[in-house]
């Protein structure tokens, strides 16, 4: 079993529409949780961070948090074309360290 | 406030070669990680150094080093490389902990050839 797993995609959502993608992972003691977007042939940049159960919300971006079920998703409202990149799942665990998920690809369009 | 800044941004060497990647953190960040990242593997980590210290280190052979300077600054070195060895080479900067925040620089490309 992968440590953070993400559906690689490509997760394809008209422009204006919600962007969902989710993330699990194995480590129950996990402490902090990221998203992060990385545009082909750039490096990643940090979009949301979530620490406790529940939803936090930055403008379009909202993340989710449920440590019960293990599980980080994060929702992309009035998703543009500007939005298509790959998102990364990123937890850190009980080995203080921060684990990535291969990423999914998502695609907007118009 | 300035990002992260990597430095060089694109490295060829050839097999056996060492190469020594540097990183600048943000401006009051005191630990600084490094990241390889490939096609196949995704992001791996490499180690975490805070006040000049290793933290930790991730599962790479000790071909792989590290060194953090008084001012936060951090580089790393690859010896006797390996055409795997080719990859994106990232550094991300923290406050503190790593457990926080972390923020990416533009990564350094290497090619071994």
């Amino acid at each position: 079993q992968k440590e953070v797993e993400q559906n690689s995609g490509p997760l394809s959502v008209p422009e204006g529409a919600i962007a969902s993608l989710n993330c699990t992972y194995s480590d129950r003691g996990s402490q902090s949780f990221f998203w992060y977007r990385q545009y082909s042939g750039k490096s990643p940049e940090l979009i949301m961070f979530i620490y406790s159960n529940g939803d936090k919300e930055d403008g379009r971006f909202t993340a989710q948090l449920n440590k019960a079920s293990q599980y980080v998703s994060l929702l992309i409202r009035d998703s543009q074309p500007s939005d298509s990149a790959t998102y990364l799942c990123a937890v850190f665990g009980t080995a203080s360290k921060l684990t990535f998920g291969t990423g999914t690809r998502l695609q907007v369009t118009l | 406030k300035a990002g992260v800044t990597q430095t060089p941004r694109y490295l060829i060497k050839t097999r056996g070669q060492q190469v020594t990647l540097s990183c600048s953190p943000i401006s009051g960040h005191r630990s600084v990680s490094w990241y390889q990242q490939t096609p196949g593997q995704g992001l791996q980590f490499l180690f975490e150094y805070f006040s000049e210290t290793q933290r930790n280190k991730g599962n790479f052979p000790g071909r792989f080093s590290g060194r953090q300077f008084s001012n936060s600054r951090s580089e790393m070195n690859v010896s006797t490389l390996e055409l795997g060895d080719s990859a994106l080479y990232l550094c991300a900067s923290c406050r503190d902990r790593a457990g926080n925040e972390q923020f990416f620089g533009p990564g350094t490309r290497l090619t071994v050839l």
